[in-house]
Parts: C-alpha cells; structure tokens; sequence
C-alpha cells in the first residue's frame, strides 16, 4: 500500500517554543491530507483537513493561529504549533488519502509525539 | 455524522476466530462502512470497507447486515500482533474519517 512518512517520530521542547511536523506521501500525490491528535487511553480527534495550494479547513474548536497548516506540495504538509504548551503535548498523526474515489481507504503516517516541557 | 457503537474492549484466544461487532442504525444509503485499526503507539491501519455485500481481504472479512444497521468484522485466525484498537466507521462522499472510541481487542497466547 501506499506509505506516509512523519518527521520528527518524537519532539521535546520548551514551553512557548514553535515546533514543525512534516507529514509526507511518498509514493503518491495528495491533494488533501489531515491532521489529527490522540491525547493517552483517547481516539483519534481530527483537528484539520489540508488542501493543497489553498488555505486549510479547521475543524470546530481548534485554533487556526495556534496550529499553522502548510500543504505546499502535492506531497508535503505542515503542521506547525506555536507557542507550544504542556497541554499541547499529544500524538499527533497525519493521513492522505492517493487520488481517487473519497471513500477509498487512507493511508496514516507513524504519528509524531509531542512533549512539551 | 453518522455514528456508530462498538463494544468498550474485547478478548479473544490466540489462532481463533475473531467477531468484531459494530452497530450503525442511523447508516444513510451512501456511507460506506470502514474498518482501521491502530497498533500501541502505531498511527491507524486500513482493514477493510464495504457498502452492501459482504467483502473479504487477505487481512479480514466485513459481514453486513442486509438492513446494513450493523456490521462485523472478523479475524479468521488472530495472532499476538492483531491486538490493537479496532475502529468501525462510516464515510460518506466527504473525505473526513472520524474515530469514534472502537473497541480494544486483547489476544491471549
């Protein structure tokens, strides 16, 4: 199947620190990737789906100035979080889905884990 | 969004069979059920999707029921490594997948 990378697997920084996650798809074009966040013993939340060359779409509750979205690329999103906190520190995950019909199955990258101090 | 009930945790004996029950009654007549499932500390996996007939893959099988009001999915034989968080879904044309709590599947060797 077809594979999405996350880098970095696992962050620490400082409180009030801005700290970037790429999510890439490495063997296909995705014109929409989406972000989620896992906090422990919790599911999945997704917090915004990323269109490529356009602005991306939050979903309700979560801080568009605080979780910066970048798809610049066909097969690249950001994900940036400014100004980190403790209570950022989560599991974040990005997904893609490869061209086609929408209810296909996505693909979901390794996740990239958080920990603010 | 269409939701969808699956039991809180599950167990199962090693090399047996696995029935994943997920209820959906609220189902429209365009969403088309998916299964994922996440390993610890792994981001979520693609198992299976159907909409009307039952599917089989090399991973698992999906029954649907002919009202569609339910599904399950089914292991034929688990393994250790099938232990997971298994979450049943429904998508429609929208491209958002949205998790509900799934079930948590332990294995006993």
């Amino acid at each position: 199947g077809a594979v999405v990378s996350q880098h970095p697997s696992r962050v620490i920084c400082k409180s009030g620190t801005s700290v970037k996650i790429e999510c890439r798809s490495l063997d296909f074009q995705a014109t929409t990737m989406f972000w989620y966040r896992q906090f422990p013993k919790q599911s999945l939340m997704l917090m915004a789906t990323s269109n490529e060359g356009s602005k991306a779409t939050y979903e309700q509750g979560v801080e568009k100035d605080k979780f910066l979205i970048n798809h610049a690329s066909l097969t690249l999103s950001t994900l940036t979080v400014t100004s980190a906190h403790p209570e950022d520190s989560s599991f974040y995950i990005c997904s893609a889905r490869p061209p086609g019909l929408a209810y296909n199955e996505q693909f979901f990258g390794p996740g990239t884990r958080l920990t603010v101090l | 969004d269409a939701k969808t009930t699956q039991p809180n945790s599950m167990e199962s004996n090693e090399e047996e069979p696995v029935h994943l029950p997920c209820n959906h009654s609220t189902i429209s007549g365009t969403d088309y059920i998916h299964w994922y499932r996440q390993l610890p500390s792994q981001g979520p996996e693609y198992v299976i999707h159907g909409l009307t007939s039952n599917v089989n893959n090399r991973m698992a099988s999906l029954a649907i029921a002919e009202d569609r009001k339910s599904s399950t999915l089914i292991l034929h034989r688990a393994t250790l490594r099938d232990a997971a968080v298994y979450y049943c879904i429904l998508r429609d044309w929208d491209d958002k997948i949205i998790f509900g709590k799934g079930t948590r599947l332990h294995i006993l060797p």
